[in-house]
């Protein structure tokens, strides 16, 4: 099976743009996570989506949003992006339902703002 | 509420001795334990889960973890460190029951493995 990818790997943005960011998740698996990682703040969970529709979401402001479509591939977009948006944003699938189904990562996009 | 602790940032071995990193946690609920190890430029992969059954659980490239409740820890350990064991170890918790199920992660661990 072919894991998770995520396009870009690298991007660099300047403060003021917008980004959107894609992840294409494990065949079968309908829950896709995204997650912050910097080196102060560690990883940080930003929302999942499960069947197109968003079921948890983490403590970011508005300017972060996401999207899943019908095949549960995943997207998600930063407005207005800021330096401290510079991080990895890694994507996670996992087959859903419950929090003992441990979640597969994509490789990562690393979003630099300058 | 949950909460993952992985005592020491950064931990030091020499090659061939033994490794042990650290996860205590705190969860109002049983949880669902994990450890992942992220290597550079990577995403993180599982290497092992406790869900539930026995406390003693192997993973992959020869590490294992104890769940021990009363001490709400979940170590991890291995026997003999490689060097292509040096990475980022990361503990988490999913509550097993209640509403959410997001995983909590903890800060990290780096493994560091001198020859």
């Amino acid at each position: 099976k072919a894991g998770v990818t995520q396009t870009p790997r690298y991007l660099i943005k300047t403060r003021g743009q917008q980004v959107t960011l894609s992840c294409s998740p494990i065949s079968g698996h309908r829950s896709v996570s995204w997650y912050q990682q910097t080196p102060g703040q560690g990883l940080q969970f930003l929302f999942e989506y499960f069947s197109e529709t968003q079921r948890n979401k983490g403590n970011f402001p508005g300017r972060f949003s996401g999207r899943q479509f019908s095949n549960s591939r995943s997207e998600m977009n930063v407005s207005t992006l800021e330096l401290g948006d510079s991080a990895l944003y890694l994507c996670a699938s996992s087959l859903g339902g419950g929090g003992s189904y441990e979640q597969y990562f994509g490789p990562g996009t690393r979003l630099t703002v300058t | 509420a949950q909460s993952v602790t992985q005592l020491g940032s950064h931990v030091s071995v020499s090659e061939g001795a033994l490794v042990l990193l650290r996860c205590n946690y705190s969860s109002s609920v049983p949880p669902y334990l994990f450890w992942y190890v992220q290597y550079p430029n990577q995403g993180l992969q599982l290497l092992l889960k406790y869900t539930t059954g026995a406390t003693l659980v192997k993973g992959i490239n020869g590490f294992e973890a104890e769940f021990k409740k009363s001490e709400t820890s979940f170590h991890l350990t291995k026997p003999s460190a490689h060097m292509s064991d040096a990475a980022e170890y990361f503990c988490a918790v999913s509550p097993a029951s209640g509403g959410s199920y997001i995983p909590t992660f903890g800060r990290g661990t780096s493994l560091i493995v001198h020859p």
